[in-house]
């Protein structure tokens, strides 16, 4: 299993510009989350899902969002990106159906926005 | 939103010694996690408890889910240079609720 993988590793992008950040499991987890990680800000939860089809907001959801059309990805999208939004992302997944809260987190993608 | 207060919020360590981190909450827990994060990686799980009182051991690693489900505490034994990195706890309801709250992180070093 190659568990949680995402794409890309790096971006560089320009203020204004879009882009989307694709987070794929082989886990058959029903839950996926979309966290920022800031430094001395720890890991904050921007968009979660709960099945497919489902999305909800997390701690810090604005000028981000999310779908998740198939169970095994979740995409994290920036329609016009802001400084603000450097940041190291991390995708996540669980099977809480098992009662157990752990969390199983990707590589992250560093993103920069000049 | 809520974050965990944990502490030391970093340690500097001489190889060979022992470690200990904690971490604790203004709210009740039914889950607490342990995460260690390697420079450029991403958190990777080490140990998971689900009971108040519970002590797990992990190779060297041993975490204590505290009694009043509050606080948690993590020990490394016997550190070696691999052990550097971020350890960040988490706690969880364990009731459905998906959602984890994370702890701001211990950053270990080991001095040569």
């Amino acid at each position: 299993n190659a568990g949680v993988t995402q794409t890309p590793k790096f971006r560089v992008l320009k203020t204004g510009q879009s882009m989307t950040l694709l987070c794929a499991q082989d886990m058959n987890h029903e839950y996926m989350y979309w966290y920022r990680q800031d430094p001395g800000m720890g890991l904050r939860l921007i968009h979660y899902s709960v099945g497919e089809g489902t999305t909800a907001k997390g701690e810090v959801p604005d000028g981000y969002n999310v779908s998740r059309l198939k169970k095994q990805n979740f995409l994290l999208g920036l329609e016009s990106a802001a400084p603000s939004q450097t940041s190291v992302y991390f995708c996540a997944s669980s099977y809480p159906l098992t009662g157990r809260d752990e969390q199983f987190f990707g590589p992250g993608t560093r993103l920069t926005v000049l | 939103g809520q974050q965990l207060n944990q502490s030391p919020q970093s340690m500097f360590i001489q190889e060979g010694e022992d470690v200990s981190m904690n971490c604790t909450s203004s709210s009740i827990f039914n889950t607490w996690l342990w995460y260690k994060q390697d420079p450029g990686e991403g958190p990777v799980l080490l140990i998971a408890l689900y009971k108040a009182g519970e002590l797990t051991s992990n190779g060297r690693l041993t975490a204590q889910f505290g009694i009043t489900r509050k606080d948690s505490f993590l020990n490394i034994s016997a550190s070696i240079p691999s052990d550097v990195g971020i350890y960040f706890c988490a706690g969880g309801s364990n009731f459905g609720n998906e959602k984890l709250t994370f702890g701001t992180g211990t950053r270990l070093t080991i001095i040569p």
